[in-house]
């Protein structure tokens, strides 16, 4: 069975670095074609892609975003780990990761998602 | 950059039709995949390339994709079905994945 976990802080303060882990089980971060991405949903909002990486150490990341974004992982914890810096309040929502095969460009399964709350 | 649109809201009363619609330009050409998400709870995919169902989707849930929208429809609405729906795409290599604004379904 497939799962993805996110952990992480839930209250960060204005300015600072966010650091969010995602976990994995069931599968390889190693394993051809796969990979983990993150999106975030601010409260009442809607779905946001923020990054990803492939297996073979291929990123991406969200173009308004990415001068904030890393992504790095540690396929022996089957670890993915997302940075974002200078966090602000607008930043305040859940993250989620969620597996994606490369070539299929749609994500599942989801991981249950971490609440980061961005406040002094 | 691509944008996805979407409309806030659909409601339709228990075993009635429910149509999302997806508009972006020329989606036709692309894959869209659709995310079911229910209150506190992180998103399913319920379509994917347009008209696949992942197993354990009801076949209620159906999609199609031509021209200028894609269109999840959900036959005999169940009040389990309400949630918000997403439609997504991958929009090449400068926007790379999108998601609409999402859809909240109100069952009646």
């Amino acid at each position: 069975q497939v799962t993805l976990k996110e952990s992480g802080p839930v209250l960060v303060k204005p300015t600072e670095t966010l650091t969010l882990t995602c976990t994995v089980s069931g599968f390889s971060l190693t394993s051809p074609r796969m990979g983990v991405s993150w999106v975030r949903q601010a409260p009442g909002k809607a779905l946001e892609w923020l990054a990803l990486l492939f297996s073979d150490d291929e990123k991406f990341y969200n173009t308004s975003l990415k001068s904030r974004l890393t992504l790095s992982k540690d396929p022996s914890r089957s670890q993915v780990v997302l940075t974002m810096t200078t966090m602000d309040p607008l930043d305040t929502g859940t993250y989620y990761c969620a597996r994606i095969l490369m070539g299929d460009n749609w994500f599942g399964p989801w991981g249950q998602g971490a609440l980061v709350t961005v406040s002094s | 950059s691509y944008l996805l649109a979407q409309p806030p809201s659909v409601s339709v009363a228990p075993g009635e039709t429910a149509s999302f619609p997806c508009g972006g330009t020329n989606i036709g050409t692309k894959s869209v995949h659709w995310y079911q998400q229910k209150a506190g709870q992180a998103p399913v995919v319920v379509i994917y390339f347009d008209s696949a169902r992942p197993s354990g989707i009801p076949e209620r849930f159906s999609g199609s994709n031509s021209g200028n929208t894609a269109t999840l429809t959900i036959s005999r609405v169940e009040a389990g079905d309400e949630a918000d729906y997403y439609c997504q795409v991958w929009a090449g290599p400068n926007d790379h994945w999108v998601f609409g604004g999402g859809t909240k379904l109100t069952v009646l």
